[in-house]
């Protein structure tokens, strides 16, 4: 079973501020999903890597397989990235997320 | 592209009655669906995999008698709550692998469904 940590469990910025969440694991990945949940629940996919880094915007994502660490980066924030941010992480050879219990980032004017 | 959705977004129902919930990919056909539930300041947790034309895989624990999973057409997954009581009360979430994908690394996440049981 993958044990996913994530890191701070609460995250409360100024506008502007660069933001950053861990997330790590323990067992061997084939990919890594961030998901961004808004308050009313609904979920959108962020990123999918399974090395290196993505870009999207002002957002950035890392991973490190062999260390077993992925971050998730936001430049500039803005209130309105204000949501819950999940990192799930997919088994090697598997078709099953497993969940992080989220990362709550409220961002202040 | 990729989109999912689910209909509806949310319901109340009295205790005892069934539910549909459906999800559809709107722009890409899905081998595979997932269902997840979430439960208030909890991970999402996988209830089932539901493969097009074939049997849901349900995960240890969820009762398959009592959420039925069908995946009719490579589209739309539905998943039905029977007699649902309120401790089904949730967050039900679906997402969709896209067909031909070797791996099921790509995962399109619908929107959710709030379920409320009185």
């Amino acid at each position: 079973k993958n044990e996913v940590e994530q890191s701070p469990q609460n995250l409360t910025a100024q506008e502007g501020e660069f933001i950053t969440i861990n997330c790590s694991y323990s067992v061997g990945i084939s990919a890594l999903h961030w998901l961004q949940q808004h308050p009313g629940g609904g979920i959108v996919s962020l990123f999918m890597l399974s090395s290196g880094k993505k870009k999207h915007g002002r957002l950035i994502a890392t991973i490190n397989i062999q260390e077993k660490h992925s971050s998730l980066h936001i430049t500039a924030s803005h209130p309105r990235d204000s949501a819950v941010y999940i990192c799930a992480p997919l088994g090697a050879g598997s078709y099953q997320l497993t969940f992080g219990k989220g990362t709550k980032l409220s961002v202040i004017p | 592209g990729a989109v999912v959705s689910q209909h509806p977004s949310w319901v109340i129902c009295k205790s005892g009655t069934s539910v549909k919930i459906e999800c559809r990919s709107l722009d890409f056909q899905a081998t595979t669906m997932f269902w997840y539930r979430q439960f208030p300041k909890q991970s999402l947790m996988l209830m089932a995999t539901s493969n097009e034309g074939s049997k849901a895989t349900y995960e240890q624990g969820v009762e398959k008698d009592k959420f039925l999973i069908n995946h009719a057409s490579l589209t739309l997954s539905t998943l039905t709550v029977t007699s649902a009581h309120p401790e089904d009360s949730s967050f039900y979430i679906c997402s969709a692998s896209p067909l031909g994908r070797v791996t099921y690394n790509e995962q399109f996440f619908g929107p959710g469904t709030r379920l409320t049981v009185l």
